[in-house]
């Protein structure tokens, strides 16, 4: 597709589930980065690919949250016994060789 | 030093005016400078950037001027319209081998114009 994509858009889920989010990204870009954006807030970085693996993982808040992109295109965030306070907007965005970062459209996860 | 301070938090402006919105930054480090527009129910779209080499871009209405010194920079809109209304976020990263890397984005500012 033209742009990055993202896969459920919306998630509703109950506290202590696990749940997974999928990214797909603008067609050969190597960079790949997920963002959590709290309602009335800025995004907040979690997570950096260049091509398969992880090259900056600082803002993973702890260790229920990780994320895979093991052919180097698709990824997918996971987050294992999820919390009220997790909460948010998920954004996925890629970058090709003009450093530029391309957002989709955001999964909103809700932890009943 | 991470952290990119916005301002102001909500703007109102009338159609036709200028709408301004500064950001500031600590890590000397930064060497990229994108603005994003995002609408309700939307992801962030990238407007315009800068790079600290030169203090001004200009994209149609859209004007980055950047003080190096101060550690500042700012978005121009000219000719606001209704369909400007959203909101703004600054960010800043150090770029990584062409790819670019983290974004710490700003708390942003909603953008309201009145027709």
């Amino acid at each position: 597709g033209a742009g990055v994509s993202q896969t459920p858009s919306n998630k509703v889920t109950e506290k202590g589930k696990y749940v997974e989010l999928r990214c797909d990204p603008i067609s050969g870009h190597t960079a790949l980065y997920w963002y959590r954006q709290s309602l009335g807030q800025g995004p907040e970085f979690l997570i950096y690919f260049q091509g398969t693996g992880a090259a900056d993982d600082s803002g993973l808040p702890n260790d229920r949250f990780f994320a895979v992109r093991p052919e180097g295109s698709v990824s997918t965030l996971k987050i294992q016994r999820t919390e009220r306070g997790d909460s948010a907007v998920y954004l996925c965005a890629s970058s090709g060789g003009s450093g530029e970062q391309f957002f989709g459209p955001g999964t909103r996860l809700t932890v009943l | 030093q991470q952290q990119v301070k916005q301002s102001p938090q909500s703007l109102i402006v009338q159609k036709g005016g200028i709408s301004i919105i500064n950001c500031a930054y600590e890590n000397t480090a930064f060497d990229y400078f994108p603005w994003y527009q995002q609408f309700p129910g939307k992801g962030p779209a990238l407007l315009i950037a800068i790079r600290p080499d030169v203090s001004e871009k200009k994209e149609g209405r859209f004007t980055i001027s950047f003080n190096k010194s101060a550690k500042q920079f700012s978005l121009h809109i000219m000719d606001s319209q209704p369909g400007d209304s959203a909101t703004y976020f600054c960010a800043a990263s150090i770029v990584i081998y062409n790819q670019g890397g983290k974004l710490i984005f700003g708390q942003g500012t909603e953008l309201s114009v009145k027709p």
